[in-house]
């Protein structure tokens, strides 16, 4: 099946610092991409949609300026959390669809970023 | 929010046939049923989707039933690697977002 990889699996930083997180996809395109982030014992919730050559799609109560999402080829998205603080610790997950034409196109899944501020 | 409603969780002996229930009773026309799991500190795997017809992989099997308003997930043979939280998601396919419930979490005893 198609392969989604995201880097770092893991990072850990102070507080106030920026981290970027990349999600590739690494055997198929895709002109959409998309982000979600898990709290302990929660379900995925997703952010934001990243459109390839144009801006992002943000959930509401996401704050755009705070997650900054780049698309800038087929294979490639990042998310940077910008001016990271302790509760922006969480684990941040990417999704991408190959593309094909017609419904029925399933969302490949990253292996996760466990993001720690300290 | 999610079109969803599972249980929140199911136990399984190890070797038996899992049965995943899921309703959807507000399931539009060109929405598939689609089913992934999560297993701890994992990203989300796809299992199966299916439209109208019951559908079949090496995974898994997926009964949807006519009207369409409920679904069952099927593992035929359970093992302890299955022991993960699995969503039942409602989806158009393409560039749609994916919108994950609670899940259910299913514990595969030895």
């Amino acid at each position: 099946g198609a392969v989604v990889s995201q880097h770092p699996s893991w990072v850990i930083c102070k507080s106030g610092t920026s981290v970027k997180i990349e999600c590739r996809s690494l055997d198929f395109q895709a002109t959409t991409m998309f982000w979600y982030r898990q709290f302990p014992k929660q379900s995925l919730m997703l952010m934001a949609t990243s459109n390839e050559g144009s801006k992002a799609t943000y959930e509401q109560g996401v704050e755009k300026d705070k997650f900054l999402i780049n698309h800038a080829s087929l294979t490639l998205s990042t998310l940077t959390v910008t001016s990271a603080h302790p509760e922006d610790s969480s684990f941040y997950i990417c999704s991408a669809s190959p593309l094909t034409s017609g419904g029925g196109r399933e969302q490949f899944f990253g292996p996760g970023t466990r993001l720690t501020v300290l | 929010d999610a079109k969803t409603t599972q249980p929140p969780s199911m136990d399984c002996a190890e070797g038996r046939a899992a049965n995943l229930p899921c309703n959807h009773s507000t399931i539009s026309g060109n929405e598939y049923v689609y089913w992934y799991r999560q297993i701890h500190s994992q990203g989300p795997q796809y299992i199966i989707h299916g439209l109208k017809n019951n559908e079949t992989n090496e995974m898994a099997s997926l009964i949807i039933t006519e009207d369409r308003k409920s679904s069952t997930l099927i593992l035929p043979h359970a093992t302890l690697r299955d022991t993960a939280v699995y969503y039942c998601i409602l989806y158009p396919g393409g560039s749609e977002k994916l919108v994950f419930g609670k899940g259910m979490k299913l514990t595969v005893n030895p």
